[in-house]
């Protein structure tokens, strides 16, 4: 398995700023992923995070409104550019283990007001 | 393209009745499929994977599912069902590589009433 932690856990930001998640993983992992819960929804992924290369995107998230880094093999961030409030959503970091599971952070719970 | 359908976005039952909830996957290759669980304001956890060895799937807090190739379905079933049990529940697809992303479906919500 894999212990995951996300800060910060909520927050509550204003309209045209940003806010950066981290996310530390307690293990060396190759892929890491970030998605987006957006209220009563289900989870869509944003991008794929790999040590040492570029973000890949999924259709509909651009690198200048999520920008993420990836240093080393246990963290990650991803910042929220530019905040509007249909940014509000739970932002949820994952890894890939073995056996094709995936194993979530605790998610960040974000509001723009 | 992988896909998931969890039929049904809301599911009552009471305290001991069956729980059964419906997931339908599409997928050209043989799929690994997940379903989670996350509880009121807290992460997604791992209820059970099917990655093809048995058929049938026991995870835990006494849920099962049964992949079923010929129906393209992955339900989720318990016995009996707790109170604790009421959360969201999401079945969700691999793209069949080790390490890659996760297609879920929408969610269900499951209500437990005594």
């Amino acid at each position: 398995s894999a212990v995951i932690s996300q800060k910060p856990s909520r927050d509550i930001c204003q309209r045209g700023t940003s806010l950066t998640i981290q996310c530390q993983v307690d293990s060396q992992v190759t892929m890491m992923f970030w998605y987006r819960q957006q209220p009563g929804q289900s989870l869509t992924l944003i991008a794929t995070a790999n040590q040492g290369s570029e973000a890949t995107y999924e259709s509909g998230f651009v690198i200048d409104k999520f920008p993420i880094s990836r240093p080393n093999l246990t963290f990650s961030t991803l910042t929220v550019s530019n905040m509007s409030p249909e940014d509000s959503s739970i932002y949820l970091c994952s890894v890939g283990k073995r056996e094709y599971e995936q194993f979530f952070g605790p998610g960040t719970r974000l509001t723009v007001l | 393209a992988q896909s998931v359908t969890q039929l049904g976005s809301h599911v009552s039952v009471s305290e001991g009745a069956l729980v059964l909830l419906r997931c339908n996957y599409s997928s050209s290759v043989p799929p690994y499929l997940f379903w989670y669980v996350q509880y009121p304001n807290q992460g997604l956890q791992l209820l059970l994977k099917y990655t093809s060895a048995a058929t049938l799937v026991k995870g835990i807090n006494g849920f099962e599912a049964e992949f079923k190739k010929s129906e393209t379905s992955f339900h989720l079933t318990k016995p009996s069902a707790h109170m604790s049990d009421a959360a969201e529940y999401f079945c969700a697809v691999s793209e069949g590589q080790a390490g890659t992303a996760l297609i879920f479906g929408k969610g269900t919500t499951l209500s437990v009433s005594s």
